[in-house]
């Protein structure tokens, strides 16, 4: 099992670009997360999926759109890039169950200049 | 969810306990204690939860005090691998939404 992967690693925009972040897992898990990570800081969440079909807003959504395509797959988009969105974006899968952990994937940095 | 402080970093030696705090003083009575770590930039990994009972598995040992007002996360045999930034986050157990909400943690650093 791959686990959670995520497409780019790097990337640099420059104000009001768009683009999609890619988060896949392969673990058949119901909830996916997408967290913003800023210089020594903790993670705080943009948005999650508690099912196929299924969006809620986290703690700092605005900027941000997401869709879950299926199952295995949540892009996280930005519609017009700022600089305010420079950050590491990880994305979660989480299992159900007695444990209740969630995966991370290896990280997005982005630069938006 | 509730809130946790911990310390901003310690320092310990390579093969001795690590033990690291936390308060979470207002800690409800159906939320459980968990602990990830964050190795140098990559995402964060779970390490170990529990809600009043003391849990070990193969990476650590969580302590709770009997009030469940503040935990110990135990690193029985410490190495350098295990430097890290070490989060203490307490949540309701079950839920899609139940979301992990991340303080800035503490960073262990692990000297030979």
């Amino acid at each position: 099992n791959a686990g959670v992967t995520q497409t780019p690693k790097f990337q640099v925009l420059k104000t009001g670009q768009s683009m999609t972040l890619q988060c896949a897992q392969d673990m058949n898990h119901n909830s996916m997360y997408w967290y913003r990570q800023d210089p020594g800081m903790g993670l705080r969440l943009i948005y999650y999926s508690a099912s196929e079909g299924t969006t809620d807003k986290g703690e700092v959504p605005n900027g941000y759109n997401v869709s879950r395509l299926n199952k295995r797959e949540f892009s996280l988009r930005l519609e017009s890039a700022a600089p305010s969105q420079t950050s590491v974006y990880f994305c979660a899968s989480r299992i159900a169950g007695q444990r209740n952990e969630q995966f991370f994937g290896p990280g997005t940095r982005l630069t938006v200049l | 969810d509730a809130k946790t402080t911990q310390p901003p970093s310690m320092d310990c030696a390579e093969g001795r306990a690590a033990n690291l705090p936390c308060n979470h003083s207002t800690i409800s009575g159906n939320e459980y204690v968990y602990w990830y770590r964050q190795i140098h930039s990559q995402g964060p990994q779970y390490i170990i939860h529990g809600l009043k009972n003391n849990e070990t598995n193969e990476m650590a040992s969580l302590i709770i005090t009997e009030d469940r007002k503040s935990s110990t996360l135990i690193l029985p045999h410490a190495t350098l691998r295990d430097t890290a930034v070490y989060y203490c986050i307490v949540r309701p157990y079950t839920g899609a939404n139940s979301k992990l909400t991340f303080g800035k943690g503490i960073t262990l650093s692990v000297r030979p």
